[in-house]
């Protein structure tokens, strides 16, 4: 059964600087993706990760796979006070599961 | 932009009621699923519907729980006897292939009394 650990699971950070999540999987999962989820809403896809070395990068956000550590990463540059909100990486699970992290709260100050 | 579409928004219902949630993927999409996430906790996997089945379903699904897509367009999700622990926030998702994103919706806020 796939599991899904993120670390931290709450960031505090000030404005302008850089921070990254991580997203470590237990078992194979060949795609990992990344939502964020403000609070009260629903979940926005990020980023879909396809492949071992992906890298995709939106804006001030930046998601990677390494498939043989099990680990993704959402590295943030720059903050700024719109990126505070929950941050989810989910793995596929065989067949057709999608198994969310426990999320990671991001709080970005003035 | 087509959105996955989740009705009601809000739902209060005492204990021991039957309710059905409900949802209308994008048109194009092939694969349907329910998650819920209780007080902006984790989100739980409940279950998903491929070809008119169900491909997967979690130990939260149990016989209470079942799933329809009865006319081609509407996904349901029906709790047949509902519990206090069954208060959460449900989201439909779907998705077109095995390569894209699920597509959420705004969900629904059960509240059990």
């Amino acid at each position: 059964e796939l599991k899904v650990e993120q670390n931290p699971l709450f960031l505090s950070m000030q404005e302008g600087k850089n921070y990254t999540i991580y997203c470590n999987y237990s078992t194979t999962s060949d795609r990992l993706y990344w939502y964020r989820q403000d609070p009260g809403k629903s979940l926005e896809s990020l980023f879909v990760l396809l492949s071992n070395g992906a890298v995709k990068q939106e804006g001030r956000l930046m998601a990677s796979l390494d498939t043989k550590a099990r680990l993704s990463t959402l590295h943030i540059t720059a903050a700024v006070h719109d990126l505070s909100a929950t941050y989810f990486c989910a793995g596929m699970e065989y067949g057709n599961k999608l198994v969310f992290g426990a999320g990671t709260i991001l709080r970005v100050k003035s | 932009e087509p959105e996955v579409t989740q009705t009601p928004s809000h739902q209060v219902t005492q204990m021991g009621q039957e309710v059905i949630l409900r949802c209308v993927p994008i048109s194009n999409h092939l694969y349907f699923y329910w998650y819920r996430q209780i007080l902006g906790q984790k989100v739980e996997f409940l279950v998903s519907f491929y070809n008119n089945e169900i491909s997967e379903k979690s130990e939260i699904f149990d016989d209470q729980f079942s799933v329809e897509r009865p006319d081609g367009s509407n996904f349901t999700l029906k709790i047949r006897s509902t519990k206090l622990e069954d208060s959460a926030m449900y989201f439909c998702a779907s998705r077109t292939g095995n390569n894209s994103p699920l597509h959420f919706g705004n969900g629904t806020r059960l509240t059990v009394t």
